[in-house]
């Protein structure tokens, strides 16, 4: 089974910076086959990345996806209000599929 | 348009069983795998099963393998998930997902239905 652990567990930031999010895998990531979601309370998760670094339809160009093998990045180029939510990576690589623990986006 | 509704959740007491249906419309149903997956309250997502096109292949996380049956009735356009020997760690918010035509990522979500299993 791939881990995946990502990093920071919450980061604290105000609207218009930039955030960078890490994902790191237990193992190779076959294929670049990472995606990335975002959910806000009370909510489905939303694709956002998919393939490592395809945005999802309709998703802002100020959301970007990086990395290979075993170490993903999503990056957030100016934080709008409606970002603010948690972010989680998962592995479509290998069964069974699996997720990061997330990263909460907080309002500083 | 896509859309997938779940229903079907509520209390049970542990060991009891529960079945949830995920209804899908705006797409070729029984085109696409699906999946479930779930959310702790609080916790992060956890895949839970697997079913391909015509419903022949499962899949299922070790955590759920021989208590949960994942099956679909593409006649109806909708998905199930039975849950027997059900336990207070499968309390969560159970979603629907779709696969991707073009790869193995999630495109769509259902809403989401929650479980509780307590006495």
């Amino acid at each position: 089974e791939i881990v995946l652990t990502q990093s920071p567990g919450t980061l604290s930031l105000s609207p218009g910076e930039r955030a960078t999010l890490s994902c790191r895998a237990s193992q190779s990531v076959s294929g670049r086959y990472l995606a990335w979601y975002q959910q806000k309370p009370g909510q489905a998760p939303r694709l956002l990345i998919y393939d490592a670094s395809s945005r999802a339809t309709g998703i802002p160009d100020r959301f970007s996806g990086s990395g290979s093998g075993t170490d993903f990045t999503l990056t957030i180029s100016r934080l709008e209000p409606e970002d603010f939510a948690v972010y989680y990576c998962q592995q479509y690589a290998g069964t069974p599929w699996t997720f990061g623990q997330g990263t909460k986006v907080e309002i500083k | 348009e896509v859309q997938l509704v779940e229903s079907g959740g509520g209390l049970v007491q542990p060991g009891g069983s529960l079945r949830l249906s995920c209804a899908a419309s705006g797409f070729t149903f029984s085109s696409y795998w699906m999946h479930w997956v779930r959310q702790a309250p609080g916790k992060g997502l956890v895949w839970v099963s697997r079913i391909n096109g015509d419903g022949g292949t499962t899949l299922y996380a070790d955590s759920v393998k021989g208590r949960f049956t994942i099956s679909r009735d593409n006649a109806k356009n909708t998905l199930y998930l039975q849950m027997n020997s059900l336990r207070a760690e499968d309390t969560a918010v159970y979603y629907c997902a779709r696969r991707s035509d073009y790869g193995g990522w999630f495109d769509y979500w259902g809403q989401g239905t929650l479980v509780t299993v307590s006495s």
